[in-house]
């Protein structure tokens, strides 16, 4: 079955640096999402990319959609404490969706 | 805007106890979809609705079912409860069936003691 990978696990970033964090499937996807789940909260979505090579931009986070639409990227600069929390990035094959383990992100000062 | 609902928010349970979930879809929202969350893990697909009838299952146990009703509401009947169900359950809403934008309620927190 459709498998989605994400890496790292967990990104400890000073604040002010910047972070990516990756995610990778097995089969290639109609779309993916990314969504961010704060600490005892819910996930809440993000965005979502369609097409081939897609770059979305939301402030200081920046979305990749790659060519074979298989992986897919969460740019954060000058990261901030209201960054934490943990990024699930969800691929969407055969209208099934498939969350990645999720890049849990610490922000120290 | 109206979000997604979900009821009640924090649950215990004994075990062998059965707990009902119920979730209400932002308006106009078709597709119903009901997650399970561990700790420190990613929510793991249980089971989907679309226009009130089952359009996928994923890991859901057989102590486990659920249905959606005609005002496209959902619950999750759990049965036989085991100290594994303790857990965060969410509930997703999207319109147009699955590979739509799933939106999030804010889960039921399910402990069995």
């Amino acid at each position: 079955g459709q498998q989605v990978m994400q890496i790292p696990q967990y990104q400890h970033v000073q604040e002010g640096e910047d972070f990516t964090t990756y995610c990778n499937s097995s089969t290639t996807l109609s779309n993916i999402q990314w969504y961010k789940q704060r600490p005892g909260g819910h996930p809440v979505f993000l965005i979502q990319l369609v097409k081939s090579g897609e770059v979305k931009k939301q402030k200081r986070l920046t979305f990749q959609f790659g060519e074979a639409k298989k992986n897919s990227s969460l740019h954060i600069t000058a990261t901030q404490t209201t960054d934490v929390g943990t990024y699930f990035c969800a691929g969407n094959n055969d209208y099934k969706l498939s969350f990645g383990a999720g890049t849990t992100v610490t922000v120290r000062a | 805007a109206a979000g997604v609902i979900q009821s009640p928010r924090h649950l215990i349970k004994e075990k062998r106890e059965t707990a009902t979930l119920k979730c209400y879809p932002i308006p106009r929202h078709d597709t119903v979809y009901w997650y399970q969350q561990g700790p420190g893990q990613d929510p793991q697909f249980l089971i989907s609705f679309y226009e009130k009838m089952q359009s996928d299952k994923g890991s859901i146990p057989d102590r486990f079912s659920a249905q959606q009703f005609s005002d496209y509401h959902s619950e999750l009947n759990m049965s036989s409860l085991e100290l594994g169900d303790s857990a965060l359950y969410f509930c997703a809403s999207s319109k147009g069936g699955q590979g739509e934008t799933q939106y999030f309620g804010p889960g039921t927190r399910l402990l069995v003691l």
